[in-house]
């Protein structure tokens, strides 16, 4: 079955640097990868996702970029914010089958002003 | 329009207790998952539904656990004679259709705390 690592597992930043999550997957299935925010004691909320047949997307200060061969996915936040502190989760899922999704353990991001 | 909702929010339950744990999807969505959070951990997938069907169990953790979903909506995830070790927040997902490239819409989760 799939099996996602995702790396820090903590990452602190001074506000205006950027925040880089990295995140491997094992099954080559895979062809959907979201990023889900958490803050503290609140659901997690989709940020950003991207599929296979795209290597990268940007959405304002948020990208993701992808590396089918390499298994590995990752999130990029430029000019970080205080807001941007919450727990970042990578998934994957392959979209041939119904929805079962694998999530990283979770990356704790810490911007301080 | 309202999303997925999730009650209790908190539980507090004496080990050996049952308890029931409540989630309305979002309206026309075919699929719902439930999750299990630990503190500091990722969700970690226990069962879905895909309308009344229950799918795929396999992240159950034990046969004390138990979900239902009788009319394709509402869905009730039972814990029996709970433990400590099923202390953690419950997350709750819907999706449509649940194939091919569509979000998951995550509830506000209920925190089990287990005495």
């Amino acid at each position: 079955g799939e099996n996602v690592e995702q790396h820090p597992s903590t990452l602190s930043v001074q506000e205006g640097d950027s925040a880089v999550i990295k995140c491997t997957y094992s099954d080559s299935a895979s062809n959907y990868f979201p990023w889900y925010k958490q803050e503290l004691g609140k659901r997690p909320q989709l940020i950003i996702d991207i599929r296979s047949n795209v290597g990268e997307k940007k959405d304002q200060r948020i990208a993701v970029t992808l590396n089918k061969t390499a298994k590995h996915f990752s999130l990029h936040i430029t000019e970080t914010q205080p807001e941007d502190s919450a727990v970042y989760f990578c998934a994957a899922k392959a979209t041939d089958s119904w929805g079962k999704f694998q999530f990283g353990a979770g990356t704790q991001v810490v911007v301080t002003p | 329009g309202a999303g997925v909702s999730q009650s209790p929010r908190y539980k507090v339950a004496k080990r050996g207790q049952d308890v029931a744990l409540r989630c309305d999807p979002i309206s026309g969505h075919v699929s719902l998952f439930w999750y299990q959070q630990a503190l500091g951990q990722g969700p970690e997938f226990l069962t879905y539904f895909q309308n009344e069907a229950q799918l795929d169990k396999s992240g159950l953790p034990s046969d004390r656990f138990f979900a239902e979903r009788p009319e394709g909506s509402v869905s009730t995830l039972k814990i029996q004679r709970t433990q400590q070790e099923d202390s953690a927040v419950y997350l709750c997902a819907s999706s449509f259709p649940g194939q091919g490239f569509s979000e998951q819409y995550f509830g506000p989760g209920t925190r089990l705390t287990v005495t």
